[in-house]
C-alpha cells in the first residue's frame, strides 16, 4: 500500500511524448524531493532523475522530471524502445519517518 | 567504476534467518549509507531501511523493526543485511544500493545486482 500512486502503465509510439504522473502528499512530495527509477526487465533498478528535476550523467536528455505542490511528473520525450522499462518515483515521507516508492508504472512502446 | 556486488542466492526454512551482503567499491565507503530495497515477485519496490556508513546509525522501516539489522564493515567495504523470522511473504529480490544523502534530497545510485531469496518449507 504504497504512499505515492502512479498510473499501472503508459504507452505511446517511438518518438511520441509519453508522461508519468506520481501523485504524494504534504509530508513526502510536499516537502521533500522526487527521484525516479528505470527498472529494466529483469535488471536491477537504476536512477534516472534525482532531487525532482537533476539527471545523472548518462542518462539521456529525453528524460526530464518536475515537480508542482505534492504531484511529480517524469517526461519521456521522443520515446524509444529501449525505453520500455517500469519507472518508479520515490521521496521520504516525514510522517512514516522513512522513504517510499510509488506504485510503478509499466512503459511501453507500441 | 562505482559497483555493489551482492551475495548470492538463498533457500531459506520460515522461521530461519539471511544475511545478505553488499560489497563496495570505486568510492570512498564512510562517505555515503547503504539502503536496502527488496522487490517480491511481480510487485513494486519496497524501502527496507538503511545505514550511514560513518557512524553506524540506522533508520529501518516501521514494518521491519524487531526482525532486521544492517551493519557494515569498512575493512572489507562490506553491506550486510540480515533478516530473522522469516516468512513466505519474505520471498523477494533484495536490493543493495548506496544512498547519498543531503538536507532534503536522498537518493540511491548505483544499485547492487540483487540477491534472491525464498522462503520455503
Amino acid at each position: 500500500q504504497s504512499v505515492l500512486t502512479q498510473p499501472p502503465s503508459a504507452s505511446g509510439t517511438p518518438g511520441q511524448r509519453v508522461t508519468i504522473s506520481c501523485s504524494g502528499s504534504s509530508s513526502n512530495i510536499g516537502i521533500n524531493t522526487v527521484n525516479w527509477y528505470q527498472q529494466l526487465p529483469g535488471t536491477a533498478p537504476r536512477l534516472l532523475i534525482y532531487s525532482d528535476n537533476q539527471r545523472p550523467s548518462g542518462v539521456p536528455d529525453r528524460f526530464s522530471g518536475s515537480k508542482s505542490g505534492t504531484s511529480a511528473s517524469l517526461t519521456i520525450s521522443g520515446l524509444q524502445s529501449e525505453d520500455e522499462a517500469d519507472y518508479y518515483c520515490a521521496a521520504w515521507d516525514d510522517s512514516l519517518n522513512g522513504y517510499v516508492f510509488g506504485t510503478g508504472t509499466k512503459v511501453t512502446a507500441l | 567504476q562505482v559497483q555493489l556486488v551482492q551475495s548470492g542466492g538463498e533457500v531459506k526454512k520460515p522461521g530461519a534467518s539471511v544475511k545478505v551482503s553488499c560489497k563496495a567499491s570505486g568510492y570512498p565507503f564512510t562517505n555515503y549509507g547503504i539502503t536496502w530495497v527488496r522487490q517480491a515477485p511481480g510487485q513494486g519496490l519496497e524501502w527496507m531501511g538503511w545505514i550511514s556508513v560513518y557512524n553506524g546509525n540506522t533508520d529501518y522501516a516501521q514494518k521491519f523493526q524487531g526482525r532486521i539489522t544492517m551493519t557494515t564493515d569498512t575493512s572489507t567495504t562490506t553491506a550486510y543485511m540480515e533478516l530473522r523470522s522469516l516468512r513466505s511473504d519474505d520471498t523477494a529480490v533484495y536490493y543493495c544500493a548506496r544512498h547519498i544523502y543531503g538536507g532534503i534530497s536522498d537518493w540511491f545510485d548505483p544499485w547492487g545486482q540483487g540477491t534472491l531469496v525464498a522462503v520455503s518449507s
